[in-house]
């Protein structure tokens, strides 16, 4: 079991560029989570899908956009970069959406130039 | 609005020291309360999980202890070696994680 997989690990953009941050976990987990990681902030989190073909907004949602693709994948879009969103993301999946462990993927470092 | 405070951020201590690290929450309506380790450059290692009608949970030389009326959660670290030296941070459940911002732990030998 490779567990929770994300892509890339690392990414540079320019101001105003796109790009869809990857993520895939290979244990039937049925809640997937994106966050972020800031300096002094703790981790935050960003959107989650509770179950296959529902997402739902988290504490920090503006600028991003995300797919459940199927039970396994659920991908984070950035539609318009901003230097803001340089950050360590983190996808993470559990059996469900309370009351259970979550596992994490190794994280995406994304810098917004 | 839940808050999650740890104390210290961060803690340097001789190989061989037990140590406590402290997480406090304000809001007692949570389902479970979760410690990870964090390397780093890595991603986060859930170390226990604590559901809301339990005291505590073991795993090793870990030790984890909740007090929902309080708000407040230890991690208890027995015996504690250079590999132990990481972020540790704790994280609440009402349903979805909130996470305090960690403490930074470094054992030196």
């Amino acid at each position: 079991n490779a567990g929770v997989t994300q892509t890339p690990k690392f990414q540079v953009l320019k101001t105003g560029q796109s790009m869809t941050l990857q993520c895939a976990q290979d244990m039937n987990h049925n809640s997937m989570y994106w966050y972020r990681q800031d300096p002094g902030m703790g981790l935050r989190l960003i959107y989650y899908s509770a179950s296959e073909g529902t997402t739902d907004k988290g504490e920090v949602p503006n600028g991003y956009n995300v797919s459940r693709l199927n039970k396994r994948e659920f991908s984070l879009r950035l539609e318009s970069a901003a230097p803001s969103q340089t950050s360590v993301y983190f996808c993470a999946s559990s059996e469900e959406i309370a009351g259970e462990t979550q596992y994490f993927g190794p994280g995406t470092r994304l810098l917004v130039l | 609005k839940q808050e999650v405070t740890q104390i210290p951020a961060a803690l340097s201590v001789p190989e061989g020291e037990n140590l406590v690290l402290n997480c406090s929450f304000t809001d007692s309506a949570i389902y479970n309360l979760q410690w990870f380790r964090q390397d780093p450059g890595k991603g986060l290692t859930s170390l226990l999980l604590i559901q809301s009608s339990q005291r505590e949970q073991t795993s090793g030389r870990l030790n984890a202890s909740l007090d929902k009326s309080s708000g407040r959660s230890t991690l208890y670290i027995a015996a504690s070696q250079p590999g132990d030296s990481a972020t540790y941070l704790c994280a609440v459940s009402p349903d979805k994680l909130i996470f305090g911002t960690g403490t930074r732990l470094q054992v030196f030998p």
